[in-house]
């Protein structure tokens, strides 16, 4: 079946614009999560989402970060007021229930680059 | 807070070498342990894992035991080929039940034919 999918999958935009990405899970899958990726680092924990509702937003940076996933599948994640700090890959993953021992796959992601 | 720490690459190795990425980490409940694998220009995909202590994961000749003593969960692959180059994640998921993952910094491997 189909993975998980991102778009766009690259995003160039201006400071102080704001921004969209999108994310379409597996389907079937009740947990969906966001994370960041830096050059040369591994994914930082965003935001997840079990089912409608945000879990755990402990990752997001500050309020110009905000996900939602309305009707428990497809999920957007926005940003704000962007800055050049921005910057980075944005991964999308989902897995069947969220628990520890999940497997959770990944979306291609989406290149930002705010200049 | 929850960490992983990874040894620092690149790794640079001559086709049917042995393989080691050293993975340590630091977590306060009873962590699952990861490897996820990023080949070049595709997304990341999970190699193996182990939920619990002494437990050995393995994919595609590489594999990893779960090492409660030495908080470790060192990836192992007997003869590496030129399609191994990648990078390497080691990662875990802390408890809570979120399945939130902590990435270590990732290890770049390098395979000479």
């Amino acid at each position: 079946g189909a993975g998980v999918s991102q778009t766009p999958s690259n995003k160039v935009t201006e400071k102080g614009k704001y921004v969209e990405l999108r994310c379409d899970p597996i389907s079937g899958h009740t947990a969906l999560y966001w994370y960041r990726q830096s050059l040369g680092q591994g994914p930082e924990f965003l935001i997840y989402f079990q089912g409608t509702g945000a879990a755990d937003d402990s990752g997001l940076p500050n309020d110009r970060f905000f996900a939602v996933r309305p009707e428990g599948s497809v999920s957007t994640l926005k940003i704000q007021r962007t800055e050049r700090g921005d910057s980075a890959v944005y991964l999308c993953a989902s897995s069947l229930a969220g628990a520890d021992t999940d497997t959770q796959y990944f979306g291609p992601g989406t290149r930002l680059t705010v200049l | 807070g929850d960490s992983v720490t990874q040894m620092e690459g690149p790794v640079t190795l001559s086709e049917e070498a042995f393989l080691t990425i050293n993975c340590t980490y630091t977590a306060t409940g009873y962590p699952s342990l990861f490897w996820y694998v990023q080949y070049p220009g595709e997304g990341l995909q999970l190699l193996l894992k182990a939920t619990k202590a002494d437990d050995k994961g393995s994919n595609k000749g590489f594999e990893a035991t779960y090492r409660k003593e030495t908080t470790s969960f060192h990836l192992e692959k007997g003869s590496v080929q030129v399609s191994d180059s990648a990078v390497y994640f080691c990662a875990l998921t802390s408890g809570g039940n979120t399945g939130k993952l902590i990435f270590g910094q990732g290890t770049t491997l390098q395979v000479k034919p």
